[in-house]
């Protein structure tokens, strides 16, 4: 069975600061990746995704996460964060496997500051 | 443009009834998916349906029913047997495979008073 740990409930940072996000998997199989954005009382958004290739992945929104297979982590990074950053975001894992399911961490509060 | 309607995005109910949380979806996808989520437990999965007429119990389905009768709809049932009906619920959808992740839509809070 896979899981997702995401290290830091909350995270509080001042505006134009830099950000990592921390996210840790386990799979004993080759895994699929995501990152995902929730904004309050909305739906989930897609920030990136690894498939394979580069370990390093661009995202929308200036996000981007680097694939550690050897740490099992997909951390999530953003070099300078705006107020409107401010989310709750969500990292998942999925085996690609014929289950179509995604399994998801219990998310981490960004909070920008100004 | 495609995507996933929920509705109502707010519902209020009596402790005791039924209510059904409706989802559309208009992407042509195969799977789709409810999840809750409650504060500080992210997203758990009550029920998924890979293809019409077919769906499986998620982790936390005691208390909910789902049906899959269209490709398009996917309405989950909150019954009067789940004993913590109140929060927010989402509806997903997948091509099939997770590879292009889901499609969320944007949510129903439900509030039984």
């Amino acid at each position: 069975a896979q899981s997702v740990t995401q290290l830091d409930s909350q995270v509080p940072v001042f505006e134009e600061a830099p950000v990592e996000l921390r996210c840790n998997y386990s799979s004993s199989v080759s895994v699929y990746l995501f990152w995902y954005v929730q904004y309050p009382n909305q739906g989930l958004q897609l920030l990136l995704k690894y498939l394979s290739g580069s370990t390093l992945v661009k995202g929308i929104n200036g996000f981007e996460a680097e694939f550690n297979k050897s740490q099992t982590s997909f951390h999530l990074r953003k070099p300078s964060v705006h107020i409107s950053d401010t989310a709750e975001y969500f990292c998942a894992v999925s085996d690609g496997g014929s289950n179509y399911k995604l399994t998801f961490g219990k998310g981490t509060l960004l909070t920008v500051n100004p | 443009d495609g995507g996933i309607t929920q509705s109502p995005k707010y519902l209020f109910r009596k402790e005791g009834q039924n209510v059904t949380l409706s989802c559309e979806q208009n992407l042509n996808h195969d799977a789709m998916y409810w999840y809750r989520q409650d504060p500080g437990q992210g997203l758990r999965l009550i029920y998924y349906s890979q293809i019409v007429n077919d769906f499986q119990k998620g982790d936390i389905a005691e208390g909910y029913s789902v049906s899959r009768e269209k490709k398009e709809s996917f309405p989950l049932t909150v019954t009067s047997a789940q004993k913590n009906p109140t929060a927010f619920y989402l509806c997903a959808s997948s091509i099939g495979s997770t590879v292009h992740g889901y499609t969320f839509g944007s949510g129903t809070r439900l509030t039984v008073v």
